[in-house]
């Protein structure tokens, strides 16, 4: 039973370049929510998804950053045009998202992103 | 007022201690409470989940949830250094909606 696959774990770009970070959710799992975490810091909302629709996104840049979750295939989150400020760890859950009581989310091992 | 507090640490305890970590919070609508275990450079992982108010065991573990107070806990009984890590709280509103972290508290459990 995989858990929720985030690759690369690492992941290094030069200020201007994108980046592409993957997430595939648990099996069963429909929903994937995205964090991001600072050195030092909490998690940070990002973006919440379902297959194919983006359910809130309150917590994404207004540039430069994008995320879907097609129907087919992971989930990714986009960073175009990358500055140093984008340096963190990009973590992704995921949850089942049927039922009241099966809200519990299960992260990956994360994406770290360095920009140089 | 941050949404969701907690003590950042770090907590040092002896081996075998029983450990009590906090967080309170300022939204009464949250309904769903999670507490997650980080060890450096890895992804949280879900140690225990608590709907509404109550009390839930498992193993060595305990959750509490005051919801009056806007208050949670989370108790390791028997702490082992194994146990040393970062424990996050999230919670959310409802069902479905994302997760709100505290900012974790750092525990050493020394041999």
């Amino acid at each position: 039973n995989a858990g929720v696959m985030q690759n690369p774990r690492h992941l290094v770009r030069r200020r201007g370049q994108e980046a592409r970070l993957r997430c595939s959710p648990m099996k069963g799992h429909s929903h994937v929510y995205w964090y991001r975490q600072l050195p030092e810091e909490g998690l940070k909302f990002m973006v919440y998804l379902q297959k194919e629709n983006i359910i809130d996104e309150s917590g994404m840049p207004k540039e430069r950053f994008s995320a879907e979750f097609p129907k087919e295939g992971p989930s990714i989150l986009r960073i175009q045009q990358v500055v140093r400020g984008d340096s963190a760890a990009y973590f992704c859950a995921s949850s089942p998202g049927t039922g009241e009581m099966n809200t519990e989310a299960f992260f990956g091992q994360g994406t770290r992103l360095t920009v140089v | 007022q941050k949404e969701v507090e907690q003590d950042p640490g770090p907590l040092s305890v002896p081996e075998g201690a029983i450990v009590s970590l906090n967080c309170t919070y300022s939204n009464s609508a949250f309904q769903y409470f999670m507490w997650y275990r980080q060890y450096s450079r890895k992804g949280p992982e879900l140690l225990m989940y608590t709907y509404s108010s109550g009390n839930k065991e498992d193993g060595r573990f305990t959750a509490q949830v005051d919801k009056s107070s806007k208050y949670i806990s989370l108790f390791i009984r028997d702490s082992q250094p194994s146990d040393s890590a970062t424990y996050l709280c999230a919670m959310s509103r409802y069902y479905g909606q994302n997760f709100v972290f505290g900012p974790g508290t750092r525990l050493s459990v020394l041999p």
